[in-house]
Formats: C-alpha cells, sequence, structure tokens
C-alpha cells in the first residue's frame, strides 16, 4: 500500500540551529501539506501546495519558516533559526487534489525538539 | 475563522464498552468532514462525509453527519484495547480542500 514517507522521525536540535524536513507524498498525489502538531492539539496547517506552486501559507512563519516543491513531486520543510518553542511534531500528508479525491493521508510525522 | 470542536476532551472506558464521540463545527464553504485515529504516530483515516444522515460503518466504527444542527459523531461499538488512541476529526473547506482540526479526543480502554 503506498504511503507518504518523511524523514528524519525524530531530530533533536540546539535553538538558533537550522533545521530541514523532507516529505514524499503518495505517488500521483498532487497536492501536499505541511502541518505542525503541538503536544495536545490538532495538527494545524502550515502550508498546502498544489502540484509545485503554493495554494495556502497564510499560517506559515515566515520569517523563519520555508518550504518548497520543486518538481511538484517530494517537498522539504526548512526552518531557520529553530526556536524553543518549533519543539512539536511536523506532519506531511497528500491527497489525489484538483476534484479526484479530498481524503489526505499522513506520513509518519517528524518529531522535533529544539533545546 | 473556521473552528471545529470536540468533546469529551477524554475518557476511560472497559472493554466491551460503547463510547461516542462528538464533533460540531463552524466553518465557511464546507466540504467535508473527515475522522482520523491518532496513536504515538500520525493520524490514520478512518471516514469522510460530506452527505447529513448517511450512516459510515467499517467494522465495529460508525459515523454519522448532521449538516443542519453542523456536528457528527463517531461510534466505537464493543470497544477493545486497541482502540486507546486519539480521534481526531477534521472540517474540509471549498477553499482549497484545506482541513481544519479539532483538539481531539483521547480514548482509554482499560481490560
Amino acid at each position: 500500500e503506498a504511503e507518504v514517507a518523511q524523514s528524519p522521525r525524530y531530530k533533536i536540535t540546539e535553538k538558533s540551529q537550522a533545521v530541514a524536513f523532507w516529505c514524499d507524498p503518495i505517488s500521483g498525489h498532487a497536492t501536499l501539506y505541511w502541518y505542525r502538531q503541538i503536544l495536545g492539539q490538532g495538527p494545524e496547517l502550515l502550508v498546502q501546495f498544489q502540484d509545485e506552486s503554493v495554494v495556502d501559507d497564510s499560517q506559515l512563519p515566515k520569517d523563519r519558516f520555508s518550504a518548497e516543491r520543486l518538481k511538484g513531486v517530494d517537498s522539504t520543510l526548512k526552518i531557520q533559526p529553530a526556536e524553543l518553542g518549533d519543539s512539536a511534531m511536523y506532519l506531511c500528508a497528500s491527497s489525489l487534489g484538483q476534484g479526484r479525491g479530498e481524503t489526505q493521508y499522513f506520513g509518519p510525522g517528524t518529531r522535533l525538539l529544539v533545546l | 475563522e473556521d473552528k471545529v470542536v470536540q468533546s469529551p476532551l477524554s475518557l476511560v472506558v472497559h472493554e466491551g464498552d460503547t463510547v461516542t464521540l462528538n464533533c460540531s463545527y463552524e466553518v465557511t464553504n464546507f466540504r467535508s468532514l473527515l475522522w482520523y485515529k491518532q496513536e504515538k504516530k500520525a493520524p490514520t483515516f478512518l471516514f469522510m462525509l460530506t452527505s447529513s444522515g448517511i450512516e459510515k460503518k467499517s467494522g465495529r466504527l460508525s459515523s454519522i453527519l448532521d449538516k443542519k444542527e453542523l456536528f457528527s459523531i463517531l461510534n466505537i461499538t464493543a470497544t477493545q484495547t486497541g482502540d486507546s488512541a486519539i480521534y481526531l476529526c477534521a472540517v474540509g473547506t471549498a477553499a482549497g480542500n484545506k482541513l481544519t482540526f479539532g483538539g481531539g479526543t483521547r480514548v482509554l480502554v482499560k481490560p
């Protein structure tokens, strides 16, 4: 069964360092999402891509976060510099999109701890 | 601002009990409501509901949507310890299929 892949699974870093997370969506899925989930809360959308274009990044803290999906397939989310409050689970999800399927399937997530 | 509220926040039951989880929402341009199960990892998809009054069923889990009263319920019958998890409700809107999640309900099933 096709799955969303993410790496690394865990990341520990010191504040002010740069971190990057990678996501490979299910093959053929045009829409890709990055979410942040703080412990005890539901996931919150950071950025949404339709192919290589950003559809929604209204909740992305653009002073320190960036995301790209250059070839419309896999994607990278970067934080620079990391802050203590960035400690969370970062989830990637994908869907067929474009009216072909709206269900979002999640990857295993990257758990980030900023010290 | 779109809002999704789940209740209760948590509950503890014994194996064999039935649980009912609630999800209410206030969103613009409702498109779908989804239920996910989250154990110690990423959420896994359970159901997607788009029409009122039509029950979706998968084994011991079932869910229904009321678009007039703006809520959904998720039922789990004959609970097992493997049902212990956080259950997340999310509402998708027509604007790019963005999902807004509730805070989740933590279910603990004791033997």
